[in-house]
């Protein structure tokens, strides 16, 4: 049972470029999550998808957005990179209902130069 | 606002000694709790969760971690720590009921010394 991936591993672009991140949720769980994890820092959320819709946003600018496909996968999308953009970007997928945990990716470095 | 904090960045102990990371969170109601350890260049693994019931919850890897409300503390604790249990630690919270938007520490890095 494959559990959470995302792609690519590493990423390196330049300040102004748009990126976009890949993820693909545990078999079976329908929501994912994304978070940011700058260097030396805990993992701060970002937004969280369910039925391919926006269902929570933590304190990120409109520049960060992304989409869930019917078959539950999702992508984040920066626009206009910024240097303090640079981080290890974890997606996490859970299964809705209560008491339901989340289970993490590996992640994506992404690097604006 | 809502919080996490660990007091402790660094914690070296030595192979075999008894381990306790800190975790205190400040939130209106008592939420759900969890630790979760990253070892380099690794996502995240839940080592375990407190949503309600028994205190003192069991989790992976030989890891334990006591609930008190009067402390608003979830510290995580090992009775021998081995030296591949070095890593860094993060305790996290959500609002009860609620599944995403974890909150997260900073993270406790653990050194084991040989």
């Amino acid at each position: 049972d494959a559990g959470v991936t995302q792609s690519p591993t590493h990423l390196i672009k330049t300040r102004g470029q748009q990126v976009t991140l890949r993820c693909s949720p545990k078999s079976g769980h329908d929501t994912v999550s994304w978070y940011q994890q700058a260097l030396g820092q805990g993992p701060q959320f970002i937004f969280q998808y369910y039925e391919e819709e926006e269902r929570q946003r933590g304190n990120f600018p409109d520049r960060f957005s992304g989409h869930q496909f019917p078959n539950y996968s999702s992508e984040l999308n920066v626009n206009a990179l910024l240097l303090g953009d640079s981080a290890l970007y974890l997606c996490a997928s859970s299964l809705t209902g209560t008491n339901s945990e989340q289970y993490f990716g590996p992640g994506t470095r992404l690097t604006v130069t | 606002a809502q919080s996490v904090t660990q007091p402790d960045i660094h914690i070296t102990v030595s192979e075999g000694a008894s381990l306790e990371l800190r975790c205190n969170y400040s939130y209106g109601a008592t939420p759900y709790l969890f630790w979760y350890v990253q070892s380099p260049g690794q996502g995240l693994q839940l080592l375990l969760k407190y949503f309600s019931g028994d205190t003192l919850v069991q989790g992976i890897k030989g890891f334990e971690a006591e609930f008190k409300r009067s402390q608003s503390s979830f510290n995580l604790r090992k009775p021998s720590v081995h030296w591949s249990d070095a890593a860094e630690y993060f305790c996290a919270a959500c609002k009860r009921g609620s599944q995403g938007n974890l909150i997260f520490g900073k993270g406790t890095k653990l050194s084991v010394k040989p």
